[in-house]
Formats: C-alpha cells, sequence, structure tokens
C-alpha cells in the first residue's frame, strides 16, 4: 500500500525567509507525486507534481519541489516566504501501476509566515 | 476551484437524517472522487467513479452512498449509518491527457454538522 508522512503538523518562518515543508513516501514502483495547498474553508488547489524527468519541479506563486529517490522525499521549497503563503499544505503520492485509484494524501503541515 | 460546483457549503444534519451532498463538473472529466478531510488526518478518500454508472468504494466508505447517473454528477448520501458525519467533504475529478499529465481538481468542499 502506499503512504505519505509529512512529520510535521506546523512550520513557522518568518517573511522573506526561505521555506521548506517535508513529505516523505512510500509506495512501490514510481511514484507520481504531489503538492496541495489549502486555504480556510476551501478546497485544496493544484501547487505542482512530479511525474518523470528533471528532479526540481517548479510550480505555482513561486514554490518548487526536489524529487529525491534514495531518500523517497518530495520536500517543498520557496526562496522567499510571503506572509500569503500561510495556509495548510498536502503532499501526496499515485502509484499508477497500482491497484488502488485516487491520491493519497499526507495529513497536512499548516505553513505559518510571520510578518 | 478548477469548474467543480459543491453544494450547499454548510450543511447540518439531525440524528437518523440522511443527506445528500451534490457535485457538479463541467470539466467532461470522465474520474470523480470523494474525500473526506478531518482535522489533523489528511484527506481519506470515501468513494471514487471512473465512468458513469460505475463506483468503487475507498478507503472508508461505510456510512455513504454514491451514484454516478450523468458524468457530470457524484452526489454523495451520508446515511444515517455514518455515526460520526461532522467533517470536511471535498469532491474532486481527475484530468488525464496521456500517461504522465494528470491531477485532480477539487470543489470548495461542504462542512456537514451534526445538530
Amino acid at each position: 500500500a502506499q503512504s505519505v508522512a509529512q512529520p510535521e503538523d506546523q512550520v513557522n518562518v518568518a517573511e522573506g525567509n526561505p521555506l521548506t515543508v517535508k513529505c516523505t513516501y512510500s509506495v512501490s514502483g514510481n511514484p507520481y507525486l504531489f503538492w496541495y495547498v489549502q486555504y480556510p474553508n476551501r478546497g485544496l488547489q493544484f501547487l505542482l507534481k512530479y511525474i518523470t524527468g528533471d528532479n526540481l519541479v517548479k510550480g505555482s506563486y513561486g514554490f518548487e519541489a526536489e524529487f529525491n529517490k534514495s531518500q523517497t522525499s518530495f520536500h517543498l521549497k520557496k526562496p522567499s516566504a510571503l506572509v500569503s503563503d500561510s495556509a495548510l499544505y498536502f503532499c501526496a503520492v499515485l502509484n499508477p501501476g497500482g491497484g488502488a485509484d485516487g491520491l493519497t494524501f499526507g495529513k497536512g503541515t499548516h505553513l505559518i509566515i510571520q510578518p | 476551484d478548477g469548474g467543480i460546483t459543491q453544494s450547499p457549503k454548510y450543511l447540518f444534519r439531525k440524528e437518523g437524517q440522511n443527506v445528500t451532498l451534490s457535485c457538479e463538473q463541467n470539466l467532461n472529466h470522465d474520474a470523480m472522487y470523494w474525500y473526506r478531510q478531518d482535522p489533523g488526518q489528511g484527506l481519506r478518500l470515501i468513494y471514487y467513479s471512473q465512468i458513469v454508472n460505475d463506483f468503487q468504494k475507498g478507503d472508508i466508505a461505510e456510512g455513504y452512498s454514491v451514484s454516478r447517473e450523468k458524468k457530470e454528477s457524484f452526489p454523495l448520501t451520508v446515511t444515517s449509518a455514518q455515526k460520526n458525519p461532522t467533517a470536511f467533504y471535498l469532491c474532486a475529478s481527475r484530468y488525464r491527457d496521456t500517461a504522465t499529465n494528470e491531477k485532480l481538481f477539487f470543489g470548495s468542499g461542504t462542512q456537514l454538522s451534526v445538530l
């Protein structure tokens, strides 16, 4: 079975500093990896994905993520945080060769950017 | 939120009552999903449908039912058998045009509470 771990419930970063939100995964085969962001009382918005190719993936709002196969990680990063980046972030994995359909999500990480 | 409409935004259920959450999409996507979101638990898959007139149970289907009579619509009924229905419910549809290009689009969610 596939699984996703987001080890931090909350990450606090000062505005202007770099941010990292951690994600590790477990899946047999080559994973498809995703990051989504959720603002209060809203649905999830797609940020970026890794399917194949370059390990550094660039997405929306200046976010990027680095796929590391040896460490089974897909950490979300941004060089300079904005207060408006404060939200709930979900990492998700899909095993295209697996039997189950749909994405498996991590528990989410609250990102708080302090002015 | 990507052409997916969920209604109502807020819903209250009385003891022993069945309630139905609406999900409509105009994206022409074949696959649709229902997720339940509880604080600190991420998203859990309730039901999914890959094509009209077909649907499959997800990880937490007990106490829920769905139908898929039209491509555009995937309503979720929370039955009286669901003893802990209070949660935020998210509907999604899946875009896939090649084996390496796919993502989920989410609705804005329905908050269900028990009176």
